[in-house]
């Protein structure tokens, strides 16, 4: 089936640290991979995606490959500030057979991420 | 553009009642998805709609149904409430539905069972 696992929260990091959120999924068919991220009392926001093996997805500094191999989709920013506190979520979509339009997302449990200043 | 749009954004109800919630995706999108988000089960789908048609359905209870307009709007009511319902539920719309396409979602409507 398809499942994703990503990193045990909270993470706390300083304004201007490197931040890595681990992401893996398990997946049948053909996936595209998404990270969202909720603010608090808000709803989900698309980060960034990637849609086949070896793309890089990137948006406001953020960024996370689709490495097929390793069947992974790291969250990867430089130097985060205090305005990326909030809850990152790894999720992947799994068309299954081509043309097939079962596409609901799977997500992980979500990671918390604190930065002070 | 505006954004999906879900009312009511809080709601209180008592044990064995029942709710309707609702979603506006944003125009054009034909296809909408429902979320139940609780800290212990974290995000679960529900079902989603395109075209009025429930075209793939997650694993709840019967107690949770949904339905889709000729306008794209969607509802969903939830039966003989139980203390386990209370979440946040979150609406998402596409243009085509899951897949390549980004899901858009809403800011959710939190529902607390008394």
């Amino acid at each position: 089936g398809n499942s994703v696992t990503q990193m045990e929260g909270p993470v706390t990091l300083s304004e201007e640290a490197f931040l890595t959120i681990n992401c893996t999924y398990t997946a049948t068919g053909y996936p595209s991979l998404f990270w969202y991220v909720q603010y608090p009392g808000e709803g989900l926001q698309l980060l960034l995606k990637a849609t086949k093996a070896d793309d890089k997805g990137s948006n406001k500094g953020f960024e996370a490959t689709y490495r097929k191999e390793t069947t992974s989709f790291h969250l990867e920013k430089g130097s985060v500030q205090v305005s990326d506190s909030a809850v990152y979520f790894c999720a992947l979509s799994d068309l299954g057979d081509r043309g097939s339009t079962l596409g609901r997302l799977y997500f992980g449990r979500g990671t918390q991420l604190t930065v002070w200043p | 553009k505006a954004g999906v749009t879900q009312t009511p954004r809080y709601l209180i109800k008592t044990r064995g009642q029942q709710v309707t919630l609702s979603c506006s995706p944003i125009s054009g999108h034909r296809s909408v998805s429902w979320y139940q988000q609780t800290p212990g089960q974290g995000l679960q789908f529900l079902f989603e709609y395109f075209s009025e048609t429930q075209r793939n359905k997650g694993n709840f209870p019967g107690r949770f149904s949904g339905r889709q307009f000729s306008n794209s709007r969607s509802e969903m009511n939830v039966s003989t409430l139980e203390l386990g319902d209370s979440a946040l539920y979150l609406c998402a719309s596409s243009r085509l539905g899951g897949g390549h396409n980004e899901q858009f979602f809403g800011p959710g409507t939190r529902l607390t069972v008394l």
